[in-house]
């Protein structure tokens, strides 16, 4: 069974740094895309952007391009998404995700079951 | 970017009855590549159709989508109370991946 587990729930301040994870297991993990969603309150879905941990290809959506840095640890088989300076408007609900393959274009298969991201002073 | 449309923004009916959702986009999906998920408060998305018409692993028969090029449909044939949840779709033709605003569907 594949399971994506997330890290839990953030509370951080405006300029601060945070780096959530995803850990992937029942499956390849270096052989299938995976990335990232945003979710902010009472809103709609947004794609952030996805990575191939085998060679560590990237692939940023432009609204999240220079904003955030996806990463992946094949050796844990860990990808993460992390910011160097917190607004309070990435207040919202992070979805670890995964593609039905290796080969893109592909659908999400697979979610993580979110982590929340609060920034407030 | 391809941006995608969905209406209604909200479709309210009672168990039983017939759900149809639409998805529009602005340039044509390449090669069908477009996704219909379900999302229920509190809860994670689940993929429900890929490639514009295949169902995903576990899900009823009741959903079917259809569509091609820029116009795209989710029909919920006959509703069952665990069906009234908020449903996107999302286009992965392209390098960049786009999901459309929601539909609502509430009880009546």
């Amino acid at each position: 069974e594949v399971q994506l587990v997330q890290s839990g729930a953030e509370v951080k301040k405006p300029g601060e740094s945070l780096k959530i994870s995803c850990k992937g297991s029942g499956y390849r993990f270096t052989t299938y895309w995976i990335g990232w969603v945003r979710q902010m309150p009472g809103k709609g879905l947004e794609w952030m952007g996805i990575i191939f941990p085998g060679d560590s290809d990237t692939r940023y959506s432009p609204s999240f391009q220079g904003q955030v840095t996806i990463s992946a640890d094949k050796s844990i088989s860990t990808a993460y998404v992390q910011w160097s300076s917190l607004k309070a408007s990435d207040t919202a609900m992070y979805y670890c995700v995964r593609l039905q393959s290796g080969v893109v274009p592909a659908a999400i298969s697979d979610w993580g079951q979110g982590t929340l991201v609060t920034v407030s002073s | 970017e391809i941006v995608l449309t969905q209406s209604p923004g909200t479709l309210s009916l009672s168990p039983g009855e017939r759900a149809t959702l639409s998805c529009r986009a602005s340039q044509s999906v390449s090669s069908s590549n477009l996704a219909w998920y379900q999302q229920k408060p509190g809860q994670a998305p689940r993929l429900l159709i890929y490639g514009a018409s295949s169902r995903a692993t576990g899900i009823p028969d009741r959903f079917s989508g259809n569509g091609s090029g820029t116009d795209f449909t989710l029909t919920i044939s006959r509703l069952e109370p665990e069906d009234f949840a908020v449903y996107y779709c999302q286009q992965y033709g392209s390098s960049q991946l786009t999901f459309g605003g929601g539909t609502k569907v509430q009880i009546k």
